[in-house]
């Protein structure tokens, strides 16, 4: 069974900073198979990024992620005031699905 | 556009059993994967199950294998949980997510519904 640990567990910015998300997977994962998501109070989780760095439709380019192995990140380059939310990695392997338990970015 | 809406949340007593359902629209529904991911209240998100494009393949987290099935009617384009031997801990909001792969899992999810909530308790 695949532990996805995500760091810090907050991170407070402001706006225009940027933030670098950390995901770490108890064992070597395919890339392939890495997935970041963000998700706002009252709203679904959205998808940011599939295969480790690999934007989704309609994803602003300020979104990035890469990594291979064990470790993964998602940048987010100049923070908007929309993209303070939790922010999830996401790994599937062997028919199942783990995620990790999120990282909160929150206003300073 | 993809759409995907989920019905049939309800407050239930332990033991009892309940039937989710999840009407997809906007796409071609028989040609993707689907999962049920849920959220306890104040937790992160947890995926509960899969099934394939054709119900052929099904996968379950450890936490409800044997008490939950996850299945499908392309007919209807509607997904379905069947969730029996309810417990406190499966009340959480319940999210009807489309996989983005075609004929195979791809693991990510690209469309995800609003959710129905479930709550378990004496």
């Amino acid at each position: 069974e695949i532990v996805l640990t995500q760091s810090p567990g907050t991170l407070s910015l402001s706006p225009g900073n940027r933030a670098t998300l950390s995901c770490r997977a108890s064992q070597g994962v395919s890339s392939s198979y890495l997935s970041w998501y963000q998700h706002k109070p009252g709203q679904p989780p959205r998808l940011l990024i599939s295969a480790a760095s690999s934007r989704a439709t309609g994803i602003p380019d300020r979104f990035s992620g890469s990594g291979s192995g064990t470790d993964f990140t998602l940048t987010i380059n100049r923070l908007e005031p929309e993209d303070f939310a939790v922010y999830y990695c996401q790994h599937y392997r062997n028919s199942l699905v783990a995620f990790g338990p999120g990282t909160r970015v929150d206003l300073k | 556009q993809a759409l995907l809406v989920e019905s049939g949340g309800a407050v239930v007593h332990p033991g009892r059993s309940l039937r989710l359902s999840c009407a997809a629209s906007g796409f071609r529904f028989d040609g993707f994967g689907m999962h049920w991911v849920r959220q306890a209240p104040g937790q992160g998100l947890e995926w509960v199950a899969v099934i394939s494009f054709d119900a052929s393949d099904t996968y379950y987290a450890d936490s409800v294998k044997g008490r939950f099935t996850i299945s499908r009617d392309n007919s209807k384009n509607t997904l379905f949980l069947q969730m029996n031997s309810l417990r406190p801990e499966d009340s959480a909001l319940y999210y009807c997510v489309k996989d983005l792969g075609g004929w195979y899992i791809a693991g990510a999810m690209d469309v995800w519904g609003q959710g129905t909530t479930v709550s378990v308790s004496s």
